[in-house]
């Protein structure tokens, strides 16, 4: 049973490029959630998202950044435009969304570099 | 807005000592709490987590303790061996909304 799964791992964009990072939920898990973590820092929530439906977009700039979870295919977060303040790991966790305290799985994360 | 507050930022240890993080959370309606280990470079993993309806869980070497009442809880290492030695992060979740993640906790383990 593979795990959560994110690509790219590494992706280096310059300013004003876009980026975008995906993620596939482990097998049976409905609920995906992206953070960011700086260098040092911690998990900072960004989306938490079900299938074609966001839950809670509340730690998303309103500007640049976009998320989606569509019927088929992955996760995907989108940054337009991106800044040097945007490098950082992103992480998505999937759980299963019985109930939203289910137990969240990390995927490995997409270290994103702007130059 | 909902927070989480997590002590100490970095924690030096001996080996074979114990180690205790805590934290506190803000919104009354939390119910379940993870706790996470993160080395360096690698994805956060879940170690051990307790819901609200339990005041302690355990688990070899690694126990939680929920006081719902105080609003904090805390992850116990014993018999702390290098391996340990990672960032520690608690979370504090609510039905229907986002999990709250606390700043990390830097556990250094000295052989």
């Amino acid at each position: 049973n593979a795990g959560v799964m994110q690509n790219p791992r590494h992706l280096v964009r310059r300013r004003g490029q876009e980026a975008r990072l995906r993620c596939s939920p482990m097998k049976g898990h409905s609920h995906v959630y992206w953070y960011r973590q700086l260098p040092e820092e911690g998990l900072k929530f960004m989306v938490y998202l079900q299938k074609e439906n966001i839950i809670d977009e509340s730690g998303m700039p309103k500007e640049r950044f976009s998320a989606e979870f569509p019927k088929e295919g992955p996760s995907i977060l989108r940054i337009q435009q991106v800044v040097r303040g945007d490098s950082a790991a992103y992480f998505c966790a999937s759980s299963r969304g019985q109930v939203s305290t289910d137990t969240q799985y990390f995927g490995p994360g997409t270290r994103l570099t702007v130059l | 807005g909902e927070n989480v507050e997590q002590h100490p930022s970095t924690l030096s240890v001996q080996e074979g000592d114990s180690a205790v993080i805590k934290c506190t959370y803000s919104d009354s309606a939390s119910n379940y709490f993870p706790w996470y280990k993160q080395e360096l470079g690698k994805r956060p993993q879940l170690i051990i987590d307790i819901r609200s309806n339990v005041g302690e869980k355990k688990d070899q070497r690694i126990a939680v303790t929920l006081n719902k009442t105080a609003k904090h809880f805390s992850l116990h290492i014993t018999e702390t061996q290098p391996e340990d030695s990672a960032v520690y992060f608690c979370a504090a979740s609510t039905e229907g909304f986002k999990t709250i993640f606390g700043a990390g906790t830097r556990l250094f383990v000295k052989a």
